[in-house]
């Protein structure tokens, strides 16, 4: 299996643009992860998905940030407009299920986004 | 509101020793602990869950403790290798560990010297 893939790898965009972010999960995982990691914050849950269906967002800063899951296969991060302050790596991550045994995380291998 | 803990200054340890890396939490009762491991420019990767009814658990050279009484769980790195040095991170689950939230501390980061 290739692993929870993201793309960009990087993005460097300007205030006030609109950034995509984009998770493929692992094949068979039911549950999806947005993180933002910061030096001064660490690692942040912004919002995640069971079965496709949003569970839990309230770690979404702000209106501007918004995820959809249309599909099991794919997800997206969406900030507009973007800010300075939103420069961060955004990581995806997927499980096989939400609780009990197994349920640790996959993480891909990040967004580096730096907004001018 | 549930906090957690981790050393925020790096440790710095010789080659062939053990390495003992703390996570502390405040404020609940987790069913379960996990433990990650981060390198530079890439995604946190799982290396243990350990659950409240368990006191220990190995794997190969890795072994975490988990004391509900003192609220922490110790993170052991027994013959410690370069390749040993990261950053790890101890996760616990939001609430009643039911969600599948995880909630990470802000990882200890790790520098083992030939």
């Amino acid at each position: 299996d290739a692993g929870v893939i993201q793309s960009p790898r990087h993005e460097v965009t300007e205030m006030g643009q609109e950034v995509t972010l984009r998770c493929k999960p692992i094949s068979g995982h039911n549950s999806l992860f947005w993180y933002r990691q910061t030096m001064m914050r660490g690692l942040e849950l912004l919002i995640y998905f069971n079965n496709n269906v949003p569970i839990d967002d309230s770690g979404m800063p702000e209106d501007r940030f918004s995820a959809k899951m249309p599909n099991a296969s794919f997800s997206t991060l969406k900030i507009q407009p973007s800010e300075p302050r939103d420069s961060a790596v955004y990581f995806c991550a997927s499980s096989p299920r939400l609780s009990g045994g197994r349920n640790e995380q996959f993480f891909g291998p990040g967004t580096r986004l730096t907004v001018l | 509101s549930q906090k957690i803990e981790q050393n925020s200054e790096a440790l710095n340890i010789q080659e062939g020793k053990t390495a003992t890396l703390t996570c502390n939490y405040t404020n609940y009762s987790p069913a379960y602990l996990q433990w990650y491991r981060q390198d530079p420019g890439r995604g946190p990767v799982f290396l243990l869950l350990i659950r409240e009814n368990e006191k220990e658990k190995r794997k190969e050279r890795l072994k975490v403790t988990f004391d509900t009484t003192l609220k922490q769980s110790l993170f052991h790195i027994t013959a410690s290798q370069p390749a040993d040095s990261a950053t790890y991170l101890c996760a616990l689950p939001h609430g009643s560990g039911n969600t599948g939230k995880l909630i990470f501390g802000q990882g200890t980061t790790l520098q083992v010297k030939p």
